[in-house]
């Protein structure tokens, strides 16, 4: 199975920051890499897919980039409402992975 | 407006059954592939089962293998999931979802059912 280091577990920052959330993936995936935001109680939301679109309607602050087998999420300019739990997740084979989840909280 | 909403979890005791439903509309069912993720509790998310848009393949993670089938009926707009043989490892929030592409990310997402596992 692909395996998705996901880091950090968990951050804190302040409005206005930029924060980037950083997946590792065990193997080659492509660009078959997508990115959720959670907020608690609620389903997860897409964010990015192909490592880099940015799904209709979600704020130009929100973008994804690709480094070799490292993939990242960037935030900028940070506003309350970005508080959540972040999830990537590996599509390019079965069985499908999710990173372990990246709890950011603003100070 | 696309939705997704499951239905069917509850309290099973282990080695029992349970089915999960989950209704959609807004959109041409029978042209995606659907998709099945869970959630335990303050954890992270975990890929269930796939099943193609006309229902001819399927696919599942090693874990729900042999004990939980995925199926749909694209007349009714309504995806399943059957699980058997419940264990206590399987209690978790169960989301349908909707595959984008060919087989590709989950772009729309139900609002989960809790299954909880229990004696």
């Amino acid at each position: 199975d692909i395996q998705m280091t996901q880091s950090p577990s968990s951050m804190s920052a302040s409005l206005g920051d930029t924060v980037t959330i950083t997946c590792l993936a065990s193997q080659d995936i492509g660009n078959y890499l997508s990115w959720y935001q959670q907020k608690p109680g609620k389903s997860p939301k897409l964010m990015i897919y192909g490592a880099t679109n940015l799904e209709d309607g979600v704020p130009s602050r929100f973008s994804g980039s690709r480094s070799g087998s490292d993939y990242s999420l960037t935030i900028n300019s940070l506003g309350y409402d970005d508080e959540g739990i972040y999830h990537c997740h590996q599509y390019y084979e079965y069985p499908y992975t999710f990173g372990a989840g990246t709890k950011l909280e603003l100070k | 407006e696309v939705q997704l909403v499951e239905s069917g979890g509850g309290l099973v005791q282990p080695g029992r059954s349970m089915k999960l439903s989950c209704a959609a509309s807004g959109f041409t069912f029978n042209n995606y592939d659907m998709a099945w993720v869970c959630q335990a509790p303050k954890k992270g998310l975990e890929w269930v089962a796939t099943i193609s848009y006309d229902g001819s393949s399927t696919y599942y993670r090693d874990s729900v293998k042999g004990r939980f089938t995925i199926s749909r009926d694209n007349a009714k707009s309504t995806l399943y999931l059957q699980m058997d043989s419940l264990r206590s490892e399987d209690t978790a929030t169960y989301y349908c979802a909707r595959h984008e592409g060919e087989l590709g990310w989950f772009a729309y997402w139900g609002q989960g059912t809790l299954v909880t596992v229990s004696s």
